[in-house]
């Protein structure tokens, strides 16, 4: 069965450093996510992608983010100067296409901590 | 800000016994809710799903209640299982806003 990947599992960073996370989504589906989990807490949406642009971000995705779909399988998050309060799990998701198919399909995360 | 609730925080029950968890959400304009389970260092996985024009909708030993009126929905976990042990959330999404709206999650531990 298709799943979402995610690279790395586990990322380290110092405050101020740069950082890529990397995802693949489902090879059929349309629409991409980022999500953040802080340790112990709910998931909380930070961006959402279609047809090569965002179309809904939160508050929480500030300058500071941004995504990209370089190619026609990979789906990234960069943080650009990551802070401490960046330590979460972040969650790559997509979802099949616009006729009401609603599901979305999580990756395994990637725990990023920010020293 | 449209919000999901839910509750309780965390449930323990016995094996072959019921879990109840209940979510409420306070905008109308919700398209789809479903329930996800996440285990440990894992994503969550999703379990169920209902519409708003459906009032309950079973899978197995899973079932979603849902109350257009009282923007209530439920999910019941018949015949509880220690595998079942995990975190639960629900969540609801807006087909205009393109994302999901989590509530804040119950850990279920079933005791065997």
């Amino acid at each position: 069965e298709p799943e979402v990947t995610q690279t790395p599992s586990h990322q380290v960073t110092q405050m101020g450093q740069e950082v890529i996370l990397r995802c693949v989504p489902i090879s059929n589906h349309l629409y991409f996510y980022w999500y953040r989990q802080i340790l112990g807490q709910k998931v909380e949406f930070l961006v959402s992608f279609y047809n090569n642009e965002i179309s809904e971000k939160s508050e929480i995705f500030d300058d500071q983010f941004s995504v990209e779909r370089p190619d026609g399988s990979n789906f990234t998050l960069k943080i650009r100067s990551t802070k401490l309060e960046d330590s979460a799990m972040y969650f790559c998701a997509s979802r099949k296409t616009s006729g009401g198919a609603y599901e979305q399909y999580f990756g395994p995360g990637t725990r990023l901590t920010v020293t | 800000q449209q919000q999901v609730k839910q509750s309780p925080q965390s449930l323990i029950v016995q094996k072959g016994g019921i879990s109840i968890i209940n979510c409420a959400y306070e905008n109308t304009a919700f398209d789809y809710f479903p329930w996800y389970q996440q285990f440990p260092g894992k994503g969550p996985a999703l379990l169920i799903a209902i519409r708003p024009d459906v009032s309950e909708k079973k899978e197995g030993r899973f079932t979603i209640s849902f109350n257009k009126s009282a923007k209530q929905f439920s999910l019941h976990i018949m015949d509880s299982q220690p595998g079942d042990s995990a975190t639960y959330f629900c969540a609801a999404f807006k087909a205009a806003g393109n994302k999901l709206t989590f509530g804040g999650g119950t850990r279920v531990l079933v005791k065997p």
